[in-house]
């Protein structure tokens, strides 16, 4: 299986700030990489498809980033609707995995 | 508008049976994966296993962690999957998601709410 690290497992960040959120998997899944935020109670939100291609209607102060086995999340301006749970997720090969997850709060 | 319907919450005892339901519209049902994904409480996403419901044939892939362990399964005349447990442990308490994985993104783009399974004595 594809183990899926993300770094770091929680951050505190205030708005405004820019914040960054690595994933990094354990062999090279091309550009196979999604992002998603989940709220508390609340099902996951797809953010970013394949690397870096935003999905319809997410700001785009959302981006993504990297190729192999190293990506990031950036979010350029944190908004208080951006505190939430953000994870990655690889879909080069089954079993697809995701990351822990990185819980980003105020 | 585009949706995933999940059943409502479950209560069970260990031992006992279970089958949850995942209803799509407002797409082509068939022309899209539908993928199971676990979340334990206070945990992270786990995917389970994904149905491809095509015209010709459906064809079901398991994550290892999860083959044997749950069936999935699908009615494509009413564009509704299932996951179902043929004997309920206190380690499935859990709350399950249904997603929509649409082959051009690689990804799961619609979420059903998810289902919350409780399994105790």
């Amino acid at each position: 299986d594809i183990q899926m690290t993300q770094s770091p497992s929680s951050l505190s960040a205030s708005v405004g700030d820019r914040v960054t959120i690595t994933c990094r998997a354990s062999q090279t899944i091309s550009t196979y990489l999604n992002w998603y935020q989940q709220k508390p109670g609340k099902a996951p939100k797809l953010l970013i498809y394949a690397r870096s291609t935003l999905e319809g209607g997410v700001p785009s102060r959302f981006s993504g980033s990297g190729f192999g086995t190293d990506f990031t999340l950036s979010i350029s301006s944190l908004q208080p609707e951006d505190f939430a749970t953000y994870y990655c997720q690889q879909t080069y090969t089954t079993p697809w995995t995701f990351g822990q997850g990185t819980k980003v709060e105020i | 508008e585009v949706q995933l319907v999940q059943s409502g919450a479950e209560v069970k005892k260990p031992g006992e049976s279970l089958k949850i339901s995942c209803k799509g519209s407002g797409y082509n049902f068939r022309s899209v994966r539908i993928a199971w994904v676990r979340q334990m409480p206070g945990k992270g996403l786990e995917w389970m296993g994904v149905f491809y419901p095509d015209d010709s044939d459906s064809d079901i892939t398991y994550s290892p962690s999860f083959q044997g362990q749950v069936t999935i399964s699908a009615d494509n005349s009413i564009t509704t999957a299932y996951l179902q447990w043929d004997s309920l442990q206190a380690s499935d308490t859990a709350t399950y998601y249904c997603a929509r994985m649409e082959t051009r993104r690689d990804a799961f783009d619609i979420w059903g709410p998810g289902t919350m399974v409780t399994v105790s004595s």
